[in-house]
């Protein structure tokens, strides 16, 4: 079964330092996406990135930026001089079939990693 | 602003109660997911809808149900609620039946069971 392991439960960092939250997955699938989420303190869930199981590229966007290792199962998000708006609780997501042969699938979420960045 | 809207923000009501959480998709997406968030068991999926038609069910109880109507909004039914009910409840969308597309998440509706 699918399953995303975040072993991190809490980070604490000062500002302007860089922080990297870990993110393993298992699957069998052959063709997959892998997604980041925040949940800031207000609740909601923030879309920040999909990554197809194809595209081992990694990806920046600003102050993040994102590493995938199929050799490891890893998708690692590092966070580059981090603010204290950065502070949330961060989610990553595996697709996943949500009933066999549909092909509909659904998003397994990993425990979550809780960021805090002090001043 | 995730174009997904969630309604009420929050509901408090007692243990055997009913009641229904509304979810409006983004414009155009036909895909809507439902998602419990508790603290025992995380983010868990319940059901998704394509369409107007039930697609997927996860973990979701026999005492929840849910629907998604001709112009796509969905709604979540709990009912004979307990405590254990008292969650984060996500609606999400996505414009195709896979979740492969991006899925977007609503503000969530926090449900408190007393």
């Amino acid at each position: 079964a699918q399953k995303v392991t975040q072993a991190q439960t809490e980070i604490s960092v000062v500002e302007k330092e860089d922080v990297t939250l870990d993110c393993v997955y298992e699957t069998r699938d052959t063709t997959y996406y892998l997604f980041w989420y925040k949940q800031p303190p207000s609740g909601e869930l923030v879309f920040l990135i999909r990554r197809n199981s194809f595209d081992e590229q990694n990806e920046i966007s600003g102050r993040y930026s994102w590493n995938f290792q199929k050799s490891t199962s890893s998708f690692n998000f590092t966070i580059t001089a981090s603010q204290v708006v950065d502070s949330a609780v961060y989610f990553c997501a595996l697709s996943a079939p949500a009933m066999v042969n549909t092909g509909f699938q659904k998003l397994v979420f990993g425990t979550g990693t809780r960021l805090l960045v002090s001043p | 602003d995730s174009g997904v809207t969630q309604t009420p923000k929050h509901l408090i009501t007692a243990t055997g109660q009913r009641v229904t959480l509304r979810c409006s998709p983004r414009s155009g997406d036909l895909s809507v997911y439902w998602y419990q968030q508790s603290l025992d068991q995380g983010l868990q999926f319940l059901i998704q809808y394509y369409n107007g038609e039930e697609r997927a069910k996860g973990n979701i109880l026999e005492r929840f149900s849910a629907q998604q109507f001709p112009d796509l909004h969905s709604e979540l039914n709990l009912s004979s609620l307990e405590l254990g009910d008292s969650a984060l409840y996500f609606c999400a969308s996505s414009l195709g039946p896979i979740v492969g597309t991006e899925a977007f998440f609503g503000q969530g509706t926090r449900l408190t069971v007393v």
